[in-house]
């Protein structure tokens, strides 16, 4: 079956800092790769997404590249700010509408 | 502005009692979900629908029924509530076919004594 992997948290850094999140991944055929972000107290929204393989994902200075060859979809944001503190999910789409997810980073930026 | 919203936000009761947890969305999506998260467990799939009349079940549905009378709710009913249903959930939408863009609602804290 589907499933999806991540390292585990918490992420702490000091602003300005690099980020990555690793995110890997299980599906049969040719899945969509997403990232979403939960800020506190609110719903899950999606961040980025990539759907076919070496795609390229990017919104709001985050950037994920889906690479097939290491079944892999690692966030990487280059100088990350206090408000980008979150919860951060790595989610696939195989076949049907469904939404496999992982079970989320939570990423704490110092001032 | 299309929106998905739930209620209650947060709702505590005793075990065995029945819960009903309302969806509501104005995207004119075909697709519902509803999601539970737990610490260490990520969001997991609990009931799921495609359309009207239409429901099926997730990885984690034991407990948990849906019914989906028409495009706009998807209400979420836990028939006896057990200290193990403490949780929250998240109920989602989504068009169908497309690239899998999911709208989630703001959360549902349930609390079972």
């Amino acid at each position: 079956g589907n499933s999806v992997t991540q390292m585990e948290g918490p992420v702490t850094l000091s602003e300005e800092a690099f980020l990555t999140i690793n995110c890997t991944y299980t599906a049969t055929g040719y899945p969509s790769l997403f990232w979403y972000v939960q800020y506190p107290g609110e719903g899950l929204q999606l961040l980025l997404k990539a759907t076919k393989a070496d795609d390229k994902g990017s919104n709001k200075g985050f950037e994920a590249t889906y690479r097939k060859e290491t079944t892999s979809f690692h966030l990487e944001k280059g100088s990350v700010q206090v408000s980008d503190s979150a919860v951060y999910f790595c989610a696939l789409k195989s076949s049907g509408d469904k939404l496999t997810f992982g079970t989320g980073t939570r990423l704490a930026v110092r001032p | 502005d299309a929106e998905i919203t739930q209620s209650p936000r947060h709702k505590i009761t005793e075990t065995g009692r029945q819960v009903t947890l309302a969806c509501h969305q104005t995207w004119n999506h075909n697709n519902m979900f509803w999601y539970r998260q737990d610490l260490g467990h990520g969001l997991r799939l609990i009931h799921y629908s495609y359309g009207v009349q239409d429901t099926n079940k997730g990885e984690v549905s034991d407990g948990y029924s849906v019914s989906r009378s028409n495009t706009e709710d998807l209400p979420l009913t836990l028939e006896s509530a057990a200290s193990s249903q403490t949780s929250v959930y998240f109920c989602a939408s989504s068009e169908s076919g497309r690239t899998g863009e999911l709208f989630f609602g703001e959360g549902s804290r349930l609390t079972v004594l």
